[in-house]
């Protein structure tokens, strides 16, 4: 069974400084990962995908990951916080059951950049 | 492009009563999806519509919950009758698959239901 692990409940960074999410998934196949953002009373938004290709995939808002196989991590990264960049992080993996699958979430990380 | 639209935004209702959540999906996705997300938790799939199939109802709540994609577009999701812990946002998700492989899901905005 598919399954992600985000280790973090919740990760404080300073403005303008880097921030990293983490995130480590188990999978039985090749493993589609995602990660996606949540606002306050919004619902989530898309980030970022890895399917194939590059290990380093780049995203929306100057957000990337990189997929890393041997350490079975997919850690999402930013060089520079932004106060607003301050949600809630999911990090998914794609589950290959049924004829097309859906998502499984991580428990989430709350992200909090101070100025 | 207009989103994933839900409604209500927020209900509240006393244990026992009834409630009811509508989604309308990205017009032309064929795909979507109901999920429960509970407080500090990640969303849960609680079903999965292909069309106006549901092929993934394995965690729904048979005995309470029940839902409907008649005409394969918009979604209702019902609880009857509701308790105190289904005080949830629940999550729409919709995504158009085909046969080149996975798309990724557009979400609604949720709604927050409380059980009093």
């Amino acid at each position: 069974a598919q399954s992600v692990a985000q280790p973090e409940d919740q990760v404080n960074v300073a403005e303008g400084n880097p921030l990293t999410v983490k995130c480590t998934y188990s999978v039985s196949g090749n493993p589609y990962l995602f990660w996606y953002v949540q606002y306050p009373n919004r619902g989530l938004q898309f980030l970022l995908k890895y399917i194939t290709g590059d290990n380093l995939v780049k995203g929306s808002y100057g957000f990337e990951a990189e997929f890393n196989k041997s350490q079975t991590s997919f850690h999402l990264k930013k060089p520079s916080a932004l106060v607003s960049d301050s949600a809630l992080y999911f990090c998914a993996v794609y589950n290959y059951g049924g004829s097309q699958g859906n998502l499984i979430f991580g428990k989430g990380t709350k992200l909090s950049v101070k100025p | 492009e207009a989103g994933v639209v839900q409604s209500p935004r927020y209900k509240i209702i006393e244990k026992k009563q009834p409630v009811a959540f509508w989604c309308n999906p990205i017009s032309g996705h064929n795909t979507l999806y109901w999920y429960l997300q509970n407080l500090g938790q990640g969303p849960e799939l609680l079903i999965r519509y292909e069309n106006e199939e549901a092929v993934d109802d394995s965690q729904l709540p048979k005995d309470r919950f029940s839902a409907e994609r008649l005409k394969g577009v918009d979604s209702t999701l019902k609880i009857q009758p509701a308790e105190l812990g289904d005080s949830a946002v629940y999550l729409c998700a919709s995504s158009l698959v085909g046969t080149s492989g996975y798309n990724e899901q557009f979400f609604g905005p949720g709604t927050r239901l409380t059980v009093l």
